[in-house]
Formats: structure tokens, C-alpha cells, sequence
């Protein structure tokens, strides 16, 4: 399975865009990135995902770079509710095999 | 929409002891999947399936049985408890056929703990 590695945490202050970098350099032509987001004593909430394209939706932007090694969660505005634990996932694509390996994530700080 | 939901919230096993968390979803989701998140940990997937009838190991299955007869059910089997099986426990389901390849729903979690 292809394996992320992301910053163990990061701070920003609110209403300042944050850029959460993941690297998935064994990455295969099938893989779909994901990110979720985990709040303190919930379980995780869908963020966005894309495949080779850049990605929108109302909660933030997802930026892949051109050899899908690297990619970028972009919150445009962080808010304190926005601290939370940020995590990248590939999920492969093929048929049979759609499971999800969540890493250690990013630990986002916002400060007020 | 129930959404995804887990029985019980909280539960508290002595070592030996075995229980079966419970999973339901409302969503005639597909895949379904078991994980485990420990104290300032990620999570780590038990176990996983993609219809009923079929499961299939995560990267943590040890100790832990999985069925599914149903597409709305995947209970969560711990055969002899053990310490090391103290964790929150998340269930999860997505729809994975007709190209939909986007949000897993969570559900809240149950909190176990094994004396």
C-alpha cells in the first residue's frame, strides 16, 4: 500500500489561508487522494479528495502537483474551528481493493 | 438518514471477555470498515469489506472477527479481550460502485476499555 507523510503539526493564525503539505511518492495511477479531518473527540469528517486535477468545494482546495507525488490542502481562511487533525490519504482506485490507510496526520493549531 | 451508527458509546470488558461492537448504516453503502484509534494515535484499520459476503483483513486484524450478511451490518467480534484492545473503535461506510469514489462516513465511535 502506498504510504503519506505528513508534518506532525502546524500552526496558523485565524483568518490566515493554511497550506498542509502531504508527500505520496509511491503513489500509483489508480490512487485517489483524500483528506479528513478529525475534531477533538470526533470521529473523522470527509475534506476533499481529487485524482490529477485541482480540486474546489466549500470547505477548502486541493492542490496535486503534476506528478501526483505531492499534494496540498488549502483552508483559505482558518477559523478556530478549523483545529483539528488533518490526514492525507490514497485510496486505490481498482475494483476489490478500496480500503483506506489513514498515517498520523497533521495536528493544525489555529491562534487567535 | 441514520448515517452510520455504532452501539454501544462506552463499554468496559475484564480481559478474557468477549463482545461484538456493533455497526449500522442507512446508506445502502458498499464498503464498510473497522478501525481503531488509540491515545494520540491515527487510526489503523481492523478490518474491511467491499459487499456482503466479503471481508477482507486491514493492517491491525488480530483478535478481532468480522461478517457481513447484510449490506446495512458489519458487527465488530472481540474474541478474548486483552489490555492492548483498549481503544476507540470508528466504523466507517462509503459508496463504491456507479464511479462514487468520495466521502466515508464516520460514525461516533465506541470507547472501550479492557481491565
Amino acid at each position: 500500500d502506498a504510504k503519506t507523510t505528513q508534518p506532525n503539526s502546524m500552526e496558523s493564525n485565524e483568518e490566515e489561508p493554511v497550506h498542509l503539505p502531504c508527500n505520496h511518492s509511491t503513489i500509483s495511477g489508480t490512487d485517489y487522494i483524500h483528506w479528513y479531518r478529525q475534531l477533538p473527540s470526533q470521529g473523522p469528517e470527509y475534506v476533499i479528495h481529487g485524482l490529477t486535477s485541482n480540486v474546489n468545494n466549500r470547505m477548502a482546495s486541493l492542490a496535486i502537483a503534476e506528478d501526483r507525488k505531492s499534494s496540498t490542502l488549502i483552508l483559505h481562511r482558518a477559523t478556530l474551528r478549523d483545529a483539528a487533525v488533518y490526514y492525507c490519504i490514497l485510496r486505490a482506485g481498482n475494483s476489490g481493493t478500496y480500503k483506506y490507510i489513514f498515517g498520523t496526520g497533521t495536528r493544525l493549531k489555529v491562534l487567535a | 438518514n441514520a448515517g452510520v451508527t455504532q452501539t454501544p458509546k462506552f463499554q468496559v470488558l475484564k480481559t478474557g471477555q468477549s463482545m461484538t461492537l456493533q455497526c449500522a448504516q442507512d446508506m445502502n453503502h458498499e464498503y464498510m470498515s473497522w478501525y481503531r484509534q488509540d491515545p494520540g494515535m491515527g487510526l489503523r484499520l481492523i478490518h474491511y469489506s467491499v459487499g456482503a459476503g466479503i471481508t477482507d483483513q486491514g493492517e491491525v486484524p488480530n483478535g478481532y472477527n468480522v461478517s457481513r450478511s447484510t449490506t446495512e451490518d458489519f458487527p465488530l467480534r472481540l474474541l478474548s479481550a486483552a489490555p492492548s484492545q483498549t481503544s476507540v473503535y470508528f466504523c466507517a461506510s462509503n459508496g463504491i460502485s456507479g464511479g462514487k469514489n468520495n466521502e466515508q462516513f464516520f460514525g461516533p465511535g465506541t470507547r472501550l476499555t479492557v481491565l
